[in-house]
């Protein structure tokens, strides 16, 4: 099984500001990534798949670069609505999750 | 609007069954995978299987197989997640979610999903 490491499990930041988030592959899974938040009382939403290309409806904001083992998420300027957990997912052999970055207000 | 509704909140007493829902409305559903995952706090996402309604193809993640049953039903749209005998470590938020792509598993994401369905079990 491929496990997903992501980092930080918290990441405290003001709005405005940038966040970057990290997620480390057990194996290589080429560009087969995923990145999802979770907000409380709402499912699970897609960002950003094949590494770096955002899903329909996701704000600019989101970047997502990286391929082989290491990747990232770059959240440009962090509004309100972005406080949540964000999860990667590998689909490179079957699916795997991370564990969660929590991005909270500072 | 592609998008997956899931029935309500349960709470069961251990060893007995219970069969969750997933109504598909928007997309042509016996033409894309339909996966299930379980979120626990402390444990993130799990994959636990997904299914094709189109012949009722199954795959079962190992951590799941025979511990749970998935099925669907491509006449009424819904996929559902079953067990036969609950137990306390069952307790969690599950998902459906739909595979991005029609046509192959392989090399797919998830979305959209499910809004969840909570299932406490508790004596």
């Amino acid at each position: 099984e491929i496990v997903m490491t992501q980092s930080p499990a918290t990441l405290s930041v003001s709005p405005g500001e940038r966040a970057t988030l990290s997620c480390r592959a057990s194996q290589s899974v080429s560009t087969t990534l995923a990145w999802y938040q979770l907000k409380p009382g709402q499912p699970p939403r897609l960002l950003i798949y094949g590494a770096s290309t955002r899903a329909t409806g996701i704000p600019a904001r989101f970047s997502g670069s990286g391929s082989g083992t290491e990747f990232t998420l770059t959240i440009g300027s962090l509004q309100s609505e972005d406080f949540a957990v964000y999860y990667c997912q590998q689909y490179n052999e079957w699916w795997t999750f991370g564990q969660g970055t929590k991005v909270e207000m500072k | 609007e592609v998008q997956l509704v899931q029935s309500g909140a349960e709470v069961k007493k251990p060893g007995e069954s219970l069969k969750i829902s997933c109504q598909a409305y928007g997309f042509t559903f016996f033409r894309y995978w339909i996966g299930w995952v379980r979120h626990m706090p402390g444990r993130g996402l799990e994959w636990i299987g997904i299914i094709y309604p189109g012949d009722s193809d199954t795959r079962y993640s190992p951590s799941f197989q025979g511990q749970v049953i998935i099925s669907a039903d491509k006449s009424i749209g819904t996929a559902y997640l079953q067990w036969t005998s609950l137990k306390a470590s069952d307790t969690a938020m599950y998902y459906c979610a739909r595979l991005g792509r029609s046509g192959s598993f392989w090399g797919n994401w998830f979305d959209p999903w499910g809004q969840g369905t909570l299932v406490t079990v508790s004596s």
